[in-house]
């Protein structure tokens, strides 16, 4: 079965540069979610988005920001990067119109590497 | 908001023994109770859930039990083989104003051969 896509799996950035990363969800799933993963740590809730528009919010800095596109992809872009920013970030992809949407399925993550 | 807390931080048992993690929350709103395992390096993979109106859900040798009242769920792994060390994860999910999921802060199992 399909799954979710996150590209790239590692990137590499240097302090104060952007970075885009991109989520593609299961076919036909309408959800998407934006988790941060810091070493040893629990995954914590960013952004989510449902039918292209932003759902909710969680602890998300003002430097990042998200969208979902017509074909249910998202991006999260991310600015003025700190060292801080280093973790693994996943995204996650729910089906809300199938009634489902908190059953949320998680990609591979991206490796995010702040010097 | 949701507080989730997971316990055992760590939990090692020899191979065909039982695993057994707890969680609590506090947001009664939550109606959603997902457990997730995470390998090394790899993403959380979904390996059971229950819904607030369900009180146990068994799946072969995984099973989960809710009790609402006490704000409780536990994940309990029967036969645990080496390949079922991982990092375990709860979550709820909250019905209310912040629709999104919070995990527990994991628990290490490592099934000794």
């Amino acid at each position: 079965a399909a799954g979710v896509i996150q590209s790239p799996r590692h990137l590499i950035k240097e302090k104060r540069e952007t970075a885009t990363l991109k989520c593609y969800p299961i076919p036909r799933h309408d959800t998407v979610y934006w988790y941060q993963q810091g070493p040893g740590q629990d995954p914590q809730f960013l952004i989510s988005f449902y039918e292209k528009m932003q759902s909710d919010k969680g602890s998300i800095p003002d430097r990042f920001s998200a969208q979902q596109f017509s074909d249910y992809h998202s991006e999260l872009n991310m600015s003025s990067l700190e060292l801080g920013d280093s973790a693994l970030y996943f995204c996650a992809s729910s089906s809300g119109l199938a009634g489902n949407q908190e059953t949320q399925y998680f990609g591979p993550g991206t490796r995010l590497l702040v010097l | 908001g949701e507080n989730v807390e997971q316990h055992p931080s760590t939990l090692s048992v020899q191979e065909g023994d039982s695993a057994v993690i707890k969680c609590t929350y506090s947001d009664s709103a939550s109606n959603y109770f997902p457990w997730y395992k995470q390998e090394l390096g790899k993403g959380p993979q979904l390996i059971i859930d229950i819904r607030s109106n369900v009180g146990e859900k068994k799946d072969q040798r995984i099973a989960v039990t809710l009790n609402k009242t006490a704000k409780h769920f536990s994940l309990h792994i029967t036969e645990t083989q080496p390949e079922d060390s991982a990092v375990y994860f709860c979550a709820a999910f909250s019905s209310g104003s912040a629709r999104q999921l919070t995990f527990g802060s994991g628990t290490q199992l490592t099934v000794l051969p």
